[in-house]
């Protein structure tokens, strides 16, 4: 059981170049996120998916796209990377018990647009 | 916008010193809570959560939140920190019935000397 993973762990861009970060997790969760985290401003909701086929917008949506691939897979897309994107990713998922819950967390991707 | 609050942005301990930390959130309707804790170079990790029932909760290592409604409170703490808990330490809160718009606290960097 490897939780939730993401690739890669650590990434450099060019300031308009495009790529995807991976996110999977094998618990058979309905719902991921996707995270960026900054110094100073703790974690901040770019996009979740609540289920497979759909997707919703976070706090800081702007300059990312997502695809729920399938119930394991959750992507993020920077189109055209910008220095402003420059952070910490995380992924995670969410473990629904009864009437609580609660996110597990991927290790990260090290994200720096030059 | 929902906003959580970690008033204590960096704290230094001894071992064996007592530890709380502060959480102040500004939803004024029902909510879940949560503390998570980043070991240095590890993912996210839940301590504990509060979603109904006893306001003093207890979780992982240790740990007890105190949710007080009245001030918008879920404080951390713990009577005897050790080494193996200097981290990051994270409140979180979600209003109650969204489930997926989890609000984070900035963070609160714990180092606690031998």
């Amino acid at each position: 059981n490897a939780g939730v993973t993401q690739t890669p762990k650590f990434q450099v861009l060019k300031t308009g170049q495009s790529m995807t970060l991976q996110c999977a997790q094998d618990m058979n969760h309905n719902s991921m996120y996707w995270y960026r985290q900054d110094p100073g401003m703790g974690l901040r909701l770019i996009y979740y998916s609540a289920s497979e086929g759909t997707t919703d917008k976070g706090e800081v949506p702007n300059g990312y796209n997502v695809s729920r691939l399938n119930k394991r897979e959750f992507s993020l897309r920077l189109e055209s990377a910008a220095p402003s994107q420059t952070s910490v990713y995380f992924c995670a998922s969410r473990r629904q018990t009864g009437d609580t819950y609660e996110q597990y967390f991927g290790p990260g991707t090290r994200l720096t647009v030059t | 916008a929902q906003s959580v609050s970690q008033h204590n942005h960096h704290v230094i301990l001894s071992e064996a010193a007592s530890l709380e930390l502060g959480c102040n959130y500004s939803y004024g309707g029902t909510v879940n809570l949560f503390w998570y804790v980043q070991y240095p170079g590890q993912h996210l990790q839940l301590l504990l959560k509060y979603f109904s029932g006893d306001p003093l909760v207890k979780g992982i290592k240790g740990f007890e939140a105190e949710f007080i409604k009245s001030k918008f409170s879920f404080n951390l703490r713990k009577p005897s920190v050790q080494w193996s808990d200097t981290a990051e330490y994270f409140c979180a809160v979600t209003p109650a019935g969204t489930g997926n718009q989890f609000y984070f606290g900035t963070g609160t960097s714990l180092t606690v000397i031998p």
